[in-house]
């Protein structure tokens, strides 16, 4: 079974520059999450989707961020316009509707530098 | 509010010895779950172990093993004949109940370098 997949993996920017991160999670999985994760710290949720639904994006700072899960499968992460704190790992995770610990299924991460 | 602390900046520990690595939780709701994550160089998330609230029994994994104190709120992780693969930074996580939907609250971390 494939893992969570995001792209890119590397990406390094000029600040003031939009970016944008792509995320494809398990096949059947629902819900889709997109953390934040600084050097040397835990990842932060920035938003949950429950199918196409942004569930929780209360953490999103939504002057620059945004996302969307058209179908409800496949989702995008965007930065516009970046700035020099926006850099970090972005990682995407989901989780099946019914398993026995509604557990998360992470990717790789996009690690972003903005110079 | 929901809180995972974990104390340990780093840790070292000899090959094939046994490792705890701490946590302990805050939360006011009944029903939560608990978890840890591994974290190599590669960046990716690996999930372990997890923990319910309601669980009697502490949670086994393999060489991994939880060590659930819930008066204590501590969900310290053992790690069982350490090998050099296990050297990474580990992560514990809380989710809530209902209240909270299925968001995980992630502590700081603990490095962990498995010396030879």
């Amino acid at each position: 079974e494939a893992g969570v997949v995001q792209s890119p993996r590397y990406k390094i920017i000029e600040k003031k520059q939009p970016v944008a991160f792509w995320c494809n999670p398990i096949s059947g999985h629902n819900t889709l999450y997109w953390y934040l994760q600084n050097l040397g710290q835990g990842p932060e949720l920035l938003i949950r989707y429950e199918n196409e639904e942004a569930v929780d994006d209360s953490q999103l700072p939504k002057d620059r961020f945004s996302a969307e899960r058209l179908k409800g499968v496949d989702s995008t992460l965007k930065i516009q316009p970046a700035e020099l704190g926006d850099s970090a790992v972005y990682l995407c995770a989901s989780s099946p509707t019914r398993s026995p610990y509604n557990e998360q299924f992470f990717g790789p991460g996009t690690r972003l530098t903005v110079l | 509010a929901q809180k995972i602390t974990q104390t340990q900046p780093g840790m070292f520990v000899q090959e094939k010895e046994a490792v705890t690595l701490d946590c302990t939780y805050d939360t006011s709701d009944p029903s939560y779950g608990l978890f840890w994550y591994k974290q190599p160089s590669s960046g990716e998330m690996i999930f372990l172990i997890y923990q319910g609230s309601y669980d009697q029994q502490n949670a086994t994994e393999g060489r991994y093993s939880l060590n659930f104190q819930k008066a204590r709120k501590s969900a310290n992780l053992v790690i069982s004949a350490s090998q050099l693969g296990d050297s990474a930074m580990y992560f514990c996580a809380m989710r809530g109940g209902m209240e909270y939907g299925n968001k995980l609250v992630f502590g700081a971390g603990t490095i962990l370098r498995v010396k030879s």
